[in-house]
């Protein structure tokens, strides 16, 4: 069984472009969660989407929005990138047992 | 905002030495988890603790919940270079399904 995919696992980007991230959830997880997390620091919760709706939000500007799916895949997309908006992107997929991160995506931003 | 704050930051030690990793918060929760973060990967899930006092043990990992339900300790016994990783606390956000994860401390284990 599955557990949740990330892609792609890193990517380099200039300063200003615009970048999409790919996350296929555990099998029986209906809800999709995203994560930046900084070099050696803890995940920051960036949102959520379940039933394709955005359920909550962190504390991410607008140029950060995502989608989900009917088949409860989801995309995090991210305009006018930054260099602070290098980091580890990890995807977690959860149900009401608990959550399954993935190994999220590498963004390089130069 | 619920904040966890990990100690020590980071940790170097020998294979075979004991140590013992703190999540403090000045919050109760109604229950935390306990993440290893290996480089390269995702955060898994070691341990969820729920009831004031609990212990909880994983092979030679032991976990703590506060009386208080506010802390948590991760101690290791006899540590391997297996070990080494990013040690994350995190807790459910009230009435909301999002996990809140600590500052994190950094362990490496040399041979």
């Amino acid at each position: 069984d599955a557990g949740v995919t990330q892609s792609p696992t890193h990517l380099i980007k200039t300063r200003g472009q615009q970048v999409t991230l790919r996350c296929s959830p555990k099998s029986g997880h209906d809800t999709v969660s995203w994560y930046q997390q900084a070099l050696g620091q803890g995940p920051q919760f960036i949102f959520q989407y379940y039933e394709e709706e955005e359920r909550q939000r962190g504390n991410f500007p607008d140029r950060f929005s995502g989608h989900q799916f009917p088949n409860y895949s989801s995309e995090l997309n991210v305009n006018a990138l930054l260099l602070g908006d290098s980091a580890l992107y990890l995807c977690a997929s959860s149900n009401r047992w608990g959550y399954t991160f993935g190994s999220g995506t590498r963004l390089t931003v130069v | 905002t619920q904040l966890l704050e990990q100690s020590p930051q980071f940790l170097s030690i020998q294979e075979g030495e004991n140590l013992t990793v703190y999540c403090n918060s000045s919050s109760v929760f109604s229950s935390l988890q306990w993440y290893r973060q290996e480089p390269g990967e995702g955060p898994v899930l070691l341990v969820t603790v729920v009831t004031g006092g609990e212990v909880k043990k994983l092979k030679r990992l032991t976990f703590q919940f506060g009386d208080a339900r506010k802390d948590s300790s991760l101690h290791i016994t006899a540590a391997q270079p297996g070990d080494t990783g990013l040690y994350l606390c995190a807790h459910e956000s009230y009435n909301t399904d999002k996990l809140i994860f600590g500052t994190g401390t950094r362990l490496q284990v040399f041979p």
